[in-house]
């Protein structure tokens, strides 16, 4: 069954350092996309980052970085420069193709970005 | 600006009483799909549509009813909503259905109450 893993419930970064979240999927599909969400308190879900299976480049957004590495299956994001507005839930999501469109999420992970 | 509105933002209701969370979007997409987030349980696709007059169920449709008229409306129905349906909703949309590069686009969520 496809699945999305994210083993860190919370974790802490200082302002300006740079931090990784993890993110690990398990799908038989050859093609999918992997999506990064941060949600902030205020709640609405905000898109960041995709990487497509099939791209070899690692997907990169402004201080978000996604580090791919398809044989281990993992999507790990990567925030540079962290700021205090970074503090947030982020979800790593994956999603196949196919009849459902179906965008399947880890169970977050809580950043707190401290000065 | 291009948007996914849902309304209300909040609602608090009793079980039983029949109510419906409207969700528009103005991008033209062609899929849109419902989510509901619990602590610890991440995201959970209820009902999906890949367009006019197509939807399916997702993961956890039981006590909930959707229609997809017109492109744009994606509402949820709650014929007789339980205390185990509090939870915050989301609806989303893609420009696509049947790709797996398609980022979701979420609107800023209905945060539900039944007592």
């Amino acid at each position: 069954a496809q699945k999305i893993t994210q083993t860190q419930p919370g974790m802490f970064v200082q302002e300006k350092e740079a931090v990784t979240l993890d993110c690990t999927y398990d799908t038989s599909d050859q093609s999918y996309g992997l999506f990064w969400y941060k949600q902030p308190s205020s709640g609405e879900m905000i898109f960041l980052i995709y990487q497509g299976s099939y791209d070899e480049q690692n997907a990169t957004e402004g201080r978000y970085s996604l580090n791919f590495q398809k044989a281990r299956k993992s999507a790990n994001l990567v925030i540079s420069a962290s700021q205090l507005g970074d503090s947030a839930m982020y979800f790593c999501a994956m999603r196949e193709g196919g009849n459902t469109d179906k965008l399947i999420f880890g169970t977050g992970t809580r950043l707190q970005v401290f000065p | 600006e291009a948007q996914v509105t849902q309304n209300p933002r909040y609602l608090i209701t009793v079980t039983g009483k029949k109510l419906t969370v409207t969700c528009s979007q103005n991008m033209n997409h062609e899929y849109m799909s419902w989510y509901r987030q619990d602590p610890g349980l991440g995201l959970r696709q209820i009902y999906y549509s890949m367009n006019v007059e197509v939807t399916d169920k997702g993961d956890v449709p039981e006590g909930y009813k959707v229609s997809r008229k017109e492109k744009r409306n994606f509402p949820l129905i709650l014929e007789s909503p339980s205390p185990n349906q509090t939870s915050l909703y989301f609806c989303a949309s893609s420009l696509y259905s049947g790709t797996t590069n398609s980022p979701l686009h979420f609107g800023n969520g209905t945060r539900l109450t039944v007592t």
